[in-house]
């Protein structure tokens, strides 16, 4: 898989806009881009996915650059629920043939302070 | 609630004992996978299945053996401890492997071998 660079931590305000920042500048036309994040003691938890197009769910929006070399995940209300360990992966569709696996990184420490 | 379920979700083991962690998920996912997490490493695939009765290896699956039975279990099975070994668990599964697919995580087992 392809590799991705994160920041090692970022913080921002409660209420504050997050944006949180992942080259891939080794991308592949058929990779897409996952977010997930850690919240301290439990498991990883699915945020958002895309491969060209912006995505917007109820949890954060992605923003995909044109040449799809770098991604920003966008808290747009940070709480102090959303202090975690944030992940970008580049997930490659092979088809069937894909065993699924997730790399990852050391992801970025997002610290939201009152 | 619909999800992943571990068991137990702490452990510890005698050097040379045998166990099994317990994965289930009611969400009638094919792709089921087990990760471990040790500091500074990140997760790191294990092992894998694709569907009730398919199982394969993943990047580290020494001293460690899978099956499955049925669609809903993923039981991961120590065959004897080791002190390497002590490291958090966690269960994953997706509806299919494609990369168009997020992932849900079970909330880890947390094991420690003395």
């Amino acid at each position: 898989d392809a590799k991705t660079t994160q920041p090692n931590s970022m913080e921002s305000n409660e209420e504050e806009p997050v944006h949180l920042p992942c080259n891939h500048s080794t991308i592949s036309g058929t990779d897409y881009i996952h977010w997930y994040r850690q919240l301290p003691s439990q498991g990883p938890e699915y945020v958002i996915h895309g491969l060209t197009s912006n995505v917007n769910n109820r949890m954060a929006s992605l923003a995909i650059a044109e040449d799809r070399k770098s991604s920003t995940l966008i808290l747009h209300r940070a709480t102090l629920r959303d202090a975690a360990v944030y992940y970008c992966i580049l997930k490659r569709d092979a088809g069937g043939t894909s065993y699924g696996k997730l790399t990852f990184g050391q992801g970025t420490i997002l610290t939201v302070h009152p | 609630n619909a999800g992943v379920t571990q068991t137990p979700k702490f452990q510890v083991l005698k050097t040379g004992q045998s166990m099994t962690l317990q994965c289930a998920q009611d969400m009638n996912h094919e792709y089921m996978s087990w990760y471990r997490q040790d500091p500074g490493m990140g997760l790191r695939l294990i092992h894998y299945s694709v569907g009730a009765g398919i199982t394969d290896q993943g990047e580290v699956p020494n001293g460690y053996n899978v099956s499955r039975s049925t669609t809903e279990d993923f039981p991961l099975r120590l065959l004897s401890a080791a002190p390497s070994q002590t490291s958090v668990y966690f269960c994953a599964s997706s509806y299919r492997t494609g990369a168009y697919y997020g992932y849900t995580f079970g909330s880890g087992t947390r094991l420690t071998v003395v």
